[in-house]
């Protein structure tokens, strides 16, 4: 099977534009799960999405969203960027039903907010 | 917040010595998972510890989840440099959450 991949690999954008990152998890995974990771915060979970309802979210401004399709791939965008927004942004994609089992994680996207 | 602490932060032993990482939830975890990640990596999983008291063994790697299912323990007997990497524990705090809360993970480094 492939494995979870991620769109586009590296960004750098400004402050104050938007960015759109996207996830295709492996296929037959539900569940997809967004996380941002930075060298001071570590992993830090944003949302998580199963069949295109957002069943998690974690602590991060409205600024962050997602969104999941049919075909269980997912989106997530940041508006108004932030210096602060620059991160690996990592999606995880997994079988779950109910509690979260195995995460199989893509390569990230990197982005950098000047 | 949900907080789950992950020590210590970095390692850095000998090839041939042993390293523990620990990590410690102020609530009882449902279930734990273990993930490492290598340098310019993605996490990748190793286990999942769900039992109070549960001991599980890969090869050189030993993970112990605790009686009160509130820390855990990642020991590696002999490290190898194909070792070398970030450890992550990943906490789910709630019984059917769909959210894991990570450690801050502890970086090894091993010299050869």
């Amino acid at each position: 099977k492939a494995g979870v991949t991620q769109t586009p690999r590296y960004l750098i954008k400004t402050r104050g534009q938007q960015v759109t990152l996207s996830c295709s998890p492996i296929s037959g995974h539900r569940s997809v799960s967004w996380y941002q990771q930075t060298p001071g915060q570590g992993l830090q979970f944003l949302f998580e999405y199963f069949s295109e309802t957002q069943r998690n979210k974690g602590n991060f401004p409205g600024r962050f969203s997602g969104r999941q399709f049919s075909n269980s791939r997912s989106e997530m965008n940041v508006s108004t960027l932030e210096l602060g927004d620059s991160a690996l942004y990592l999606c995880a994609s997994s079988l779950a039903g109910g509690e979260l089992g195995e995460q199989y994680f893509g390569p990230g996207t990197r982005l950098t907010v000047t | 917040g949900q907080q789950v602490m992950q020590i210590p932060q970095y390692q850095h032993v000998q090839e041939g010595e042993d390293f523990t990482t620990y990590c410690n939830s102020s609530t009882t975890l449902s279930n734990i998972q273990w993930y490492k990640q290598r340098p310019g990596g993605h996490p990748v999983f190793l286990i999942q510890l769900v039992k109070s008291g549960e001991v599980k063994k890969q090869k050189r790697l030993t993970f112990q989840f605790g009686e009160a299912k509130k820390n855990s323990s990642l020991h590696i007997t002999a490290t190898q440099t194909t070792d070398v990497g970030t450890y992550f524990c990943a906490g789910q705090i709630i019984q059917g959450a769909q959210k894991l809360v990570f450690g801050q993970g502890t970086r090894l480094t091993i010299n050869p």
